[in-house]
């Protein structure tokens, strides 16, 4: 069945470092992707999305694109604040008639200042 | 407009009780979705309602059931609670099912429910 595999955590950096979390999918189709991101108590909130190959998906000053040759979708910023500290979650939506997101098993990035 | 919400935040509840938890969806989402989130298997989905009907169910046992009334509310129950039951209960709203594209839910903060 689908499923995504995403980097182990925590991912521990300085305030202003690189971040990448490495996600990678394993789908029929040509599934969505998305990243969803998990504040301490709250909900999940959507990130950024990508629906076609190719697609790069952007906001906050985090992107990530759809690569379908290495069935990739990183998660990278240029320069993560303390702000970012957070668990990120990478999914899919592979259509049907269902609402179901598959997740990833979550990445816990700690930024210190 | 207000978002996804969930009561209570948190329970406790001990082993063979039965626990009900509530979701109201911002207004005008029809569709409502459930996942639970544990340390070990991460987020799952439980079971997806949409118009007063259970659409699709994740693979989890009977124990675990869920309505949605016609205001779009949506409850869900877990009887003969077991200690692996703790998790994070997570309920997501859309305007209508996603079909061959997604149409995007909105996660509520989750009710924390631990077995004792």
């Amino acid at each position: 069945g689908d499923s995504v595999t995403q980097m182990e955590g925590p991912v521990t950096l300085s305030e202003e470092a690189f971040l990448t979390i490495n996600c990678t999918y394993t789908a029929t189709g040509y599934p969505s992707l998305f990243w969803y991101v998990q504040y301490p108590g709250e909900g999940l909130q959507l990130l950024l999305k990508a629906t076609k190959a190719d697609d790069k998906g952007s906001n906050k000053g985090f992107e990530a694109t759809y690569r379908k040759e290495t069935t990739s979708f990183h998660l990278e910023k240029g320069s993560v604040q303390v702000s970012d500290s957070a668990v990120y979650f990478c999914a899919l939506y592979n259509g049907g008639a269902t609402n179901k997101l598959i997740f990833g098993t979550g990445t816990l990035l700690a930024v210190q200042p | 407009k207000a978002g996804v919400t969930q009561t209570p935040r948190y329970l406790i509840k001990t082993r063979g009780q039965q626990v009900t938890l509530s979701c109201s969806p911002i207004s005008g989402h029809r569709s409502v979705s459930w996942y639970q989130q544990t340390p070990g298997q991460g987020l799952q989905f439980l079971f997806e309602y949409f118009s007063e009907t259970q659409r699709n169910k994740g693979n989890f046992p009977g124990r675990f059931s869920g309505r949605q009334f016609s205001n779009s509310r949506s409850e869900m129950n877990v009887s003969t609670l077991e200690l692996g039951d703790s998790a994070l209960y997570l309920c997501a709203s859309s305007l209508a099912p996603s079909g061959s594209s997604y149409n995007e839910q909105f996660f509520g903060p989750g009710t924390r429910l631990t077995v004792l």
